[in-house]
């Protein structure tokens, strides 16, 4: 595809329950990013892959978040034990990596926790 | 934690005139970036300037880097009713690969 792609677009979910946020990166992209953001303020991140490894995930809030990507593309935000504090939006970016870190995002993923 | 500040928060202004966003950062950098985005939801990526240019243009962007005061510009000419919307800067420091956003402009172009 032409951009990143996410999905689902929109996740309303209960609190306590697990959820999964996919992202497609543009292809050729070896490295991939995910933030969160919530109303009013500006993204922050959360974890950056290079390739299959995650190279920095200082931003994840805490151990009920992780995500993998396993094939150096597609990659999975996975919320366990969902708090109605996760609710945000959750963007993915991929770049061409280190030395071109120009990021381009996909149109994210609103997460409701009841 | 959020290493840019915009400046000003929000900013409305008529259609055609040039509208002036600010940016201040705390850490050295290696790039920064300008991103619009509509509507809470996808960020999209206006411009990058590298720590050692300190001017850059993109049809009606203009885009400065003062890297002795950690800050940066960004001027929109000839404004229209299409770049209402909020505008981030992003900032990736020196080592690093994420980007550390401010919390934005929201600029509102009045017909």
């Amino acid at each position: 595809g032409a951009g990143v792609s996410q999905t689902p677009s929109n996740k309303v979910t209960e609190k306590g329950k697990y959820v999964e946020l996919r992202c497609d990166p543009i292809s050729g992209h070896t490295a991939l990013y995910w933030y969160r953001q919530s109303l009013g303020q500006g993204p922050e991140f959360l974890i950056y892959f290079q390739g299959t490894g995650a190279a920095d995930d200082s931003g994840l809030p805490n151990d009920r978040f992780f995500a993998v990507r396993p094939e150096g593309s597609v990659s999975t935000l996975k919320i366990q034990r969902t708090e109605r504090g996760d609710s945000a939006v959750y963007l993915c970016a991929s770049s061409r990596g280190r030395a071109y870190n120009e990021q381009f995002f996909g149109p994210g993923t609103r997460l409701t926790v009841l | 934690s959020q290493q840019g500040e915009e400046d000003p928060q929000a900013l409305s202004i008529q259609e055609g005139e040039n509208a002036t966003m600010n940016c201040s950062y705390k850490t050295s950098i290696n790039n920064l970036q300008w991103y619009r985005q509509n509507s809470g939801r996808g960020l999209v990526h206006l411009i990058l300037i590298r720590s050692n240019e300190r001017e850059k243009h993109s049809g009606r962007l203009r885009v400065t880097l003062d890297t002795s005061k950690k800050s940066s510009s960004l001027l929109i000419t000839a404004s229209r009713a299409a770049d209402t919307a909020s505008y981030f800067c992003a900032t990736d420091a020196q080592g690093a690969q994420k980007l550390v956003f401010g919390q934005g402009t929201r600029l509102t172009i009045n017909p």
